[in-house]
């Protein structure tokens, strides 16, 4: 599975747009993206994935850039039940396997 | 619909013993995966089971073994513990016509001293 770089961290106000960058430069023509994400004290949750095509679904949107090397995850309005650490992976879809984590993004939304 | 479910919630065990954990699977799914997750990092792929079957294995010795069970739930044991062992297991379950999506319990937190 390709490789992927987020930030270490993040801020956002609270109601505002929450942007989540994240690199995959070495991605392959059939991986998919994936966010998922951990608030503390509880086990990661999915939030959406993609392929090429930008998604949206009630918790968030998925834009992949054209030549599919990076992606931001949005919260369009961002709570504070949405401070939490945002995990970026690729991978095949239906592979069948491993989820591979990096370290994510924490993000802190803040009133 | 029951959602993942894993006990205890919390264990603290002394080196050189053996632990059990155990995962009840969300309703519907065939497959159960298991991960470590150490403090400040994300979670490490232990193994995965479907059909009672070990389905692919992560960087983990062989003293980390598992058990799937017909009504999927799920084992997760772990023998000669070591103090680097001291780290939250969650498991997931999907099912295995679609892996996008996996539900994920709320962990065991282990600590070994």
């Amino acid at each position: 599975d390709a490789k992927t770089t987020q930030p270490t961290s993040m801020d956002c106000a609270e109601g505002r747009a929450a942007n989540l960058p994240c690199n995959h430069s070495t991605i392959s023509g059939n991986e998919y993206v994936y966010w998922y994400r951990q608030i503390h004290s509880q086990g990661p949750q999915y939030i959406i994935h993609g392929l090429k095509n930008n998604e949206t679904n009630e918790m968030a949107s998925l834009i992949i850039t054209e030549d599919r090397k990076s992606s931001t995850l949005i919260l369009p309005h961002a709570t504070l039940r949405d401070t939490a650490v945002y995990y970026c992976i690729v991978r095949e879809s239906n592979s069948g396997y491993a989820l591979n984590f990096g370290k994510g993004t924490s993000l802190l939304v803040t009133p | 619909e029951t959602g993942v479910t894993q006990s205890p919630t919390h264990l603290i065990k002394t080196r050189g013993q053996q632990v059990t954990l155990r995962c009840s699977s969300q309703s519907g799914h065939n497959t159960v995966s298991w991960y470590q997750q150490a403090l400040g990092q994300g979670p490490q792929f232990i193994f995965q089971y479907y059909r009672e079957e070990e389905n692919g294995r992560g960087n983990f010795p062989p003293r980390f073994s598992g058990l799937q069970f017909p009504n999927y739930s799920s084992e997760l044991n772990v023998n000669a513990l070591e103090l680097d062992d001291s780290a939250l297991y969650l498991c997931a379950s999907s099912h295995r016509d679609s892996y996008n999506e996996q539900f994920f319990g709320p962990g065991t937190r282990l600590t070994v001293l």
